[in-house]
């Protein structure tokens, strides 16, 4: 039972065009979304996170949108560079004595010069 | 420059041979995690431990085993190898109560065949 999707599992964009990657999860007591950005023979890197009480967070070219209520988050990138090239997790944190996040199934993004 | 590192980038092994996953960190973390990662299903947890002789099933424990005997070093132990379990592995830590401090080590690309 996948409890994190991303249904697309793979996206192209041209540079300079905005990248949106979507994601929907299924367990309203998830407290924090985050996304991984993992790049071929290394590991995921954390890139941006949001609380479960705000709608939006903001980090450079990357913003990351909330909507509780439809139980779907997007990650959007503006501009896109070559260099974002990446697969893309998104991931939901289970807060408490669990601790621990569960991931969602990927998107491949490509952004082609 | 904190670190987890695998033992292995690639691994080849026989159907039925028991096969050794290791990972250790050096940031002094508490809990640790394995995963693998598989196309269209993303990043899946296979156990985690919390400390050091602790361990918890994650959501895909079937076929696998782990140790944590010292607190630096986490091991995912293949007790009888079969193809399905070939797959990219990534093996995680973080501190106790922390959600963005996850860091992942690179991967071991394990094949059995």
């Amino acid at each position: 039972d996948q409890q994190v999707k991303q249904n697309s599992p793979s996206l192209s964009v041209q540079e300079g065009r905005i990248s949106i990657l979507n994601c929907d999860y299924t367990n309203s007591m998830f407290d924090y979304f985050l996304w991984y950005k993992k790049y071929p023979a290394e590991g995921p890197t954390f890139l941006i996170s949001i609380s479960s009480i705000k709608d939006k967070n903001e980090d450079g070219r990357f913003t990351v949108f909330l909507n509780k209520s439809a139980k779907h988050l997007s990650l959007h990138i503006v501009p896109s560079q070559p260099g974002d090239s990446a697969v893309y997790f998104c991931a939901a944190y289970y807060g408490g004595a669990t601790n621990k996040l569960i991931f969602g199934t990927g998107t491949l993004l490509a952004v082609q010069p | 420059d904190v670190k987890v590192t695998q033992s292995s980038r690639y691994l080849v092994k026989r159907t039925g041979e028991k096969v050794f996953l290791e990972c250790v960190q050096d940031m002094d973390h508490e809990n640790m995690f394995w995963y693998r990662q598989d196309p269209g299903l993303g990043l899946r947890l296979i156990y985690f431990s919390y400390d050091v002789k602790m361990k918890e099933k994650g959501d895909i424990p079937e076929g696998y085993s782990v140790s944590r005997e010292k607190k630096e070093r986490f091991s995912l132990i293949l007790e009888s190898a079969s193809t399905n379990q070939t797959s990219m592995y990534l093996c995680a830590s973080k501190r106790q109560g922390d959600i963005y401090g996850y860091t992942f080590g690179s991967g071991t690309r394990l094949t059995v065949v």
